[in-house]
């Protein structure tokens, strides 16, 4: 069984820019769930994706994107970036339902300069 | 709005001192509580959970947190800990909004002293 992986572990990218952070879900996982943990901060809801459609976002404006691939394994995307965006960016995948746990990943360190 | 308050942004304690890591949260619903650790440049790694039955619940390495519905808190402790344990840890309850997310404290940094 394989566990949760993000790619890639950091990455710095300038103001304005585009990125996209990659996600391959633990074996038998059909949901996967992103989320933004900032400096000193606890994680932060980004949204959610079952069966390749989203099904749940938190406070995030729509720069924040998302795609869910048959496979399960999902892409985080974000445009014209500012400062602010700079986090450590967390994917987790579960089998889906409250009482079950998730598993993150490692996490990708997006800088924003 | 279901929220998560860990009272502690710091704990300090000397290794194979007991400690308590604190945990309140608001939800108006049945709740699922969980502990996550994360050790510097690394995820979230499960610690342990509370879905239903007993309100003790333990982990493999010797934390234990207890629910408690009255004081709406979810305590997490040790009786002795090892300067492994100097880590990240967060108090997450688990909420549906339009989907199963996981709603984080702000965290408490544990940091083990020799």
């Amino acid at each position: 069984e394989t566990g949760v992986t993000q790619s890639p572990t950091h990455l710095i990218k300038t103001r304005g820019q585009q990125v996209t952070l990659r996600c391959s879900s633990q074996s038998g996982h059909n949901t996967v769930s992103w989320y933004q943990q900032a400096l000193g901060q606890g994680p932060q809801f980004i949204f959610q994706y079952y069966r390749e459609e989203e099904n749940g976002r938190g406070n995030f404006p729509p720069r924040f994107s998302g795609l869910q691939f048959p496979n399960y394994s999902s892409e985080l995307n974000v445009n014209a970036l500012e400062l602010d965006d700079s986090a450590l960016y967390l994917c987790a995948s579960s089998g889906g339902g409250l009482n079950t746990e998730a598993f993150f990943g490692q996490g990708t360190r997006l800088t924003v300069v | 709005a279901q929220s998560v308050t860990q009272l502690d942004s710091q704990v300090p304690v000397f290794e194979e001192a007991p400690v308590e890591l604190r945990c309140n949260y608001s939800s108006s619903v049945s709740v699922y509580l969980f502990w996550y650790v994360q050790y510097p440049n690394q995820g979230l790694q499960l610690l342990l959970k509370y879905l239903s039955g007993s309100t003790l619940v333990e982990s493999i390495n010797g934390f234990e947190a207890e629910f408690n519905k009255s004081q709406t808190s979810f305590h997490l402790r040790k009786p002795s800990v090892h300067i492994s344990d100097t880590a990240e840890y967060f108090c997450a309850v688990s909420v549906f909004q339009g989907a199963q997310k996981l709603v984080f404290g702000q965290g408490t940094r544990l940091t083990i002293n020799p």
